[in-house]
């Protein structure tokens, strides 16, 4: 129990396209789900709250025009990378927490690995 | 603000030997207290936690931790090294279960010499 995905798994895009990250709760449902980014040999650093039907909460100096984030369901969050640059190449994973846990346990997708050309 | 420190990017074990990897956190209420594995370009994977009650939490593939409240600490330790334990660990404070927000550490990267 307590599956998270994330689609794609691995994506290269030319720089200034969009991507959208697909991060889904397979057997739970979640109102609750964070987007980190991992730079390489680094650790995890949150980017966003995403709360379903509601507008996320994102970190001190984290763009929110250029990381878009919906929560349009309890199983399914969306992050797009507006205009990606080769910056913004990095580790994206997102992890939910099942309802009514009260925040406590936080499950992990495998990760989407971005490449801007 | 809350931290997390781990003491040591690196560690180096030989099979069979005692794993120990170290965790400092500052935080002016207790947290609650995660130990994360992670293997190449994957998610990661909850190993234990602390919440509330016993202060020795043992968690998946034989690992155990102990939250010491005057120490600040959170050690994880396992009594011997596998393999298939060769993984970056993560350790990660939720200061506050109201926003469910987890700090990480920088990370320890296991190595598990035959």
């Amino acid at each position: 129990g307590a599956v998270v995905s994330q689609h794609p798994s691995w994506v290269i895009c030319k720089s200034g396209t969009s991507v959208k990250i697909e991060c889904r709760s397979l057997d739970f449902q979640a109102t609750t789900m964070f987007w980190y980014r991992q730079f390489p040999k680094q650790s995890l650093m949150l980017m966003a709250t995403s709360n379903e039907g509601s507008k996320a909460t994102y970190e001190q100096g984290v763009e929110k025009d250029k990381f878009l984030i919906n929560h349009a369901s309890l199983t399914l969050s969306t992050l797009t990378v507006t205009s990606a640059h080769p910056e913004d190449s990095s580790f994206y994973i997102c992890s939910a927490e099942i309802a009514g846990t009260g925040r406590k346990t936080q499950y992990f997708g495998p990760g989407t690995r971005l490449l801007v050309l | 603000a809350q931290s997390v420190t781990q003491l040591g990017s690196h560690v180096s074990v030989s099979e069979g030997a005692l794993v120990l990897l170290r965790c400092n956190y500052s935080s002016s209420v207790p947290p609650y207290l995660f130990w994360y594995v992670q293997y190449p370009n994957q998610g990661l994977q909850l190993l234990l936690k602390y919440t509330t009650g016993a202060t020795l939490v043992k968690g998946i593939n034989g690992f155990e931790a102990e939250f010491k409240k005057s120490e600040t600490s959170f050690h994880l330790t396992k009594p011997s090294a596998h393999m298939s334990d060769a993984a970056e660990y993560f350790c990660a404070v939720m200061p506050s279960s109201n926003t469910g927000k987890l700090i990480f550490g920088q990370g320890t990267t296991l190595q598990v010499k035959p």
